[in-house]
Formats: structure tokens, C-alpha cells, sequence
């Protein structure tokens, strides 16, 4: 069964106290792995999409990368408006339908 | 990035009667369409999986009479919850997936936060 955990469940930072939020995954015929950031009462906004082990994507403050076990949502000098719930999905064949772990609460005090 | 629309953001009905929640892909086809549903403080719990045309597919433990799902476009989904009741209560994600350089990336709605009395 796909499995994917994520850690901590949640993380209190000082503005510009940069972190790692970390997701593992046991999947069979891995797709892609996904990152999301949820805002209280709303949908999912998409951050990334990794495919393969050894990459990374960057936007703005944050950095994806991916091994074969773990995927690392680093984030460099965070501040107040990256407060939100980070959430990581793998896509494993054959099903093709994402996988969602519990989420980490990200909050970045002034 | 690709655009998903969900109408109304919040209902509140009453006990025994159905709602119906429309999501639309805004800038792009999508062949395939997902209902989740999201507790508090949990993570989403995939409804069904809908596909333009044909009927869709439903997780285990997921009523299918009560859950109605219908993908008549490759725009446009719905979800009609029959019935509804208390327990039913919860916040609906729809989720659109989009073709982009020939991968496919899932894009989320708003999400509905429906409340039944």
C-alpha cells in the first residue's frame, strides 16, 4: 500500500529562521511526488511536481528535492506569508491518483 | 498555472435535502476530475475519480447513490450530495487534471464548505 508521512506535523519559525519540512513515501512505481500549500479554508495551491530522484525545482524561497525514499521542502528566510499547511502527494502507478500525506503547519512568526 | 473554479464556496441546508457543487477548468480540457473530501485538521480523502463521458469511480467506503458525480464536459464536473445530513458536513475539493508539456499535474478548486443542520 502507497504510503506517505510527513514531518514534523507542525513548525513554529522566527522570520528569516530558515527550515526543512520533510516528506517519506513507500510507493510502488513512483509518477511524481507533489507539494501543495493549503491556506485555512481553502483549496490546495500547487508548488511543485519532482519525477525523478537527484531533482530539484526552486520558487522564490522554497526548494524541492527528491531521493528515492524522502522528498525536502527547504525554506530560506521564511517569512509570516509562507504561514500555511504544506502538503506533500505521490502519484504511483497504476492508479495514478495522488496520495496524500498529513500535511505539516508551517508558522512563521514577525 | 492552470485555473479551477468551484461554486457555491459555502452552503448551508437543512437535513434531507441535496446540495450541488459545480466544478469548472477554467483555461484548459480535463479529462479527469476528483472529488475529496477534508475534515478538520485532516488531510484530503479522495471521493472518486470522474471521467468525462463515462461514470466514475468511487473509493471504497464512498456511497455512490448518496455521492452523485457527473463529468458531462471536459470543463464541468458536479457532485450532488443526496439527502444530505449533519455527518455530511465537511469541506469539498474538486481537483482538475491538466496536461502541461505532457505531464500531468492536478490543479485544486477553492473548495465548498458545506453545513447541513
Amino acid at each position: 500500500e502507497d504510503q506517505v508521512t510527513q514531518s514534523p506535523e507542525a513548525l513554529r519559525l522566527q522570520e528569516g529562521e530558515s527550515s526543512s519540512l520533510n516528506c517519506s513515501y513507500t510507493v510502488s512505481g513512483l509518477r511524481g511526488l507533489f507539494w501543495y500549500r493549503q491556506d485555512p479554508g481553502k483549496g490546495p495551491e500547487f508548488l511543485f511536481t519532482l519525477y525523478s530522484a537527484g531533482e530539484e525545482k526552486e520558487k522564490e524561497r522554497l526548494k524541492a528535492t527528491l531521493t528515492k525514499k524522502e522528498s525536502f521542502l527547504h525554506i530560506t528566510a521564511p517569512k509570516p506569508e509562507d504561514s500555511a499547511t504544506y502538503l506533500c502527494a505521490v502519484q504511483a502507478a497504476p492508479r495514478a491518483i495522488l496520495v496524500f500525506g498529513k500535511g505539516t503547519k508551517l508558522t512563521v512568526n514577525p | 498555472g492552470a485555473v479551477v473554479s468551484q461554486h457555491p464556496s459555502r452552503v448551508i441546508c437543512k437535513s434531507g435535502t441535496s446540495v450541488k457543487i459545480e466544478c469548472r477548468s477554467l483555461d484548459f480540457q480535463a479529462t479527469t476530475m476528483f472529488w475529496y473530501r477534508q475534515f478538520p485538521k485532516q488531510s484530503l480523502m479522495l471521493m472518486a475519480t470522474s471521467n468525462e463521458g463515462s461514470k466514475a469511480t468511487y473509493e471504497q467506503g464512498v456511497e455512490k447513490d448518496k455521492f452523485l458525480i457527473n463529468h458531462a464536459s471536459l470543463t464541468l464536473s458536479t457532485l450532488t450530495v443526496t439527502s444530505a445530513h449533519p455527518e455530511d458536513s465537511s469541506f469539498y475539493i474538486c481537483s482538475a487534471r491538466s496536461p502541461a508539456g505532457g505531464r500531468e499535474t492536478q490543479y485544486f478548486g477553492p473548495g465548498t464548505r458545506l453545513l447541513v443542520l
